[in-house]
């Protein structure tokens, strides 16, 4: 079955990086983009980007540009997702999704669990 | 960016009723709309893809429709596992963005 399952929770300090990774199974991990979500505590949902974990090619939010880097290992098929700079604000849970390319339109049909993302000095 | 109003913010009702959740986007988007249900500590779960498909697996009692750009989630008859935060999203063109969410909440 499709499964993304992602790392553990981090605490970070205002002004370092971190790197969360999603490992994904149960398909062909190079067929389906991969997409980051954040939501921070009691807040809405917030797109951070996606990359193609075949070719490597990726699309940032111009709010986030030069802070988020996504990369892909496809030998383990897991995704990564650093975000560096990092502020008070950037506390939130951080999800991974699949996006689903064999329907019409455009969804996120699979996601991660989560991983929680503490920034705080 | 498209902007999306998504109403009302929180909505109380009864197992039972009708509910309605509306989604207006600030440019046409096509039929580029997803409903997503969301649990506490849960990762949000799609309901509808493209503005009026019910996903596999999800009970008929949920349904999408558009009107230009207007967009509606309609959950016909209210069950307690639907008590949730709903989240519409457009992906018609990046950056990908969501509504404000709806909280239901049991009256």
């Amino acid at each position: 079955q499709v499964q993304l399952v992602q790392s553990g929770a981090e605490v970070k300090k205002p002004g370092a990086s971190v790197k969360l990774s999603c490992k994904t199974s149960g398909y062909t991990s190079t067929s389906h983009l991969i997409h980051w979500v954040r939501q921070a505590p009691g807040q809405g949902l917030e797109w951070m980007g996606m990359i193609n974990p075949g070719g490597g090619s990726t699309t940032y939010p111009q709010r986030l540009q030069g802070r988020v880097t996504m990369t892909r290992d496809t030998s383990t098929s897991t995704v990564y997702m650093e975000l560096s700079s990092l502020r008070s604000d950037d506390t939130a849970v951080y999800y991974c999704a699949r996006e689903n390319v064999l329907r019409i339109g455009l969804s996120f049909d699979y996601w991660g669990q989560g991983t929680l993302v503490t920034v705080s000095s | 960016d498209i902007q999306m109003t998504q109403s009302p913010s929180s909505l109380s009702a009864s197992v039972g009723d009708r509910v309605t959740i509306t989604c207006r986007t600030s440019h046409n988007i096509n039929y580029y709309l997803n409903w997503y249900q969301q649990k506490p500590g849960k990762a949000p779960k799609v309901l509808i893809f493209a503005a009026s498909s019910l996903e596999s697996g999800v009970p008929s009692r949920f349904s999408g429709s558009a009107s230009g750009t207007d967009f509606t989630l309609t959950i016909s008859s209210l069950q307690p596992e639907d008590f949730a935060t709903y989240y519409c999203q457009q992906t018609y063109i990046t950056p990908y963005t969501f509504g404000q969410g709806t909280k239901l909440e049991i009256k």
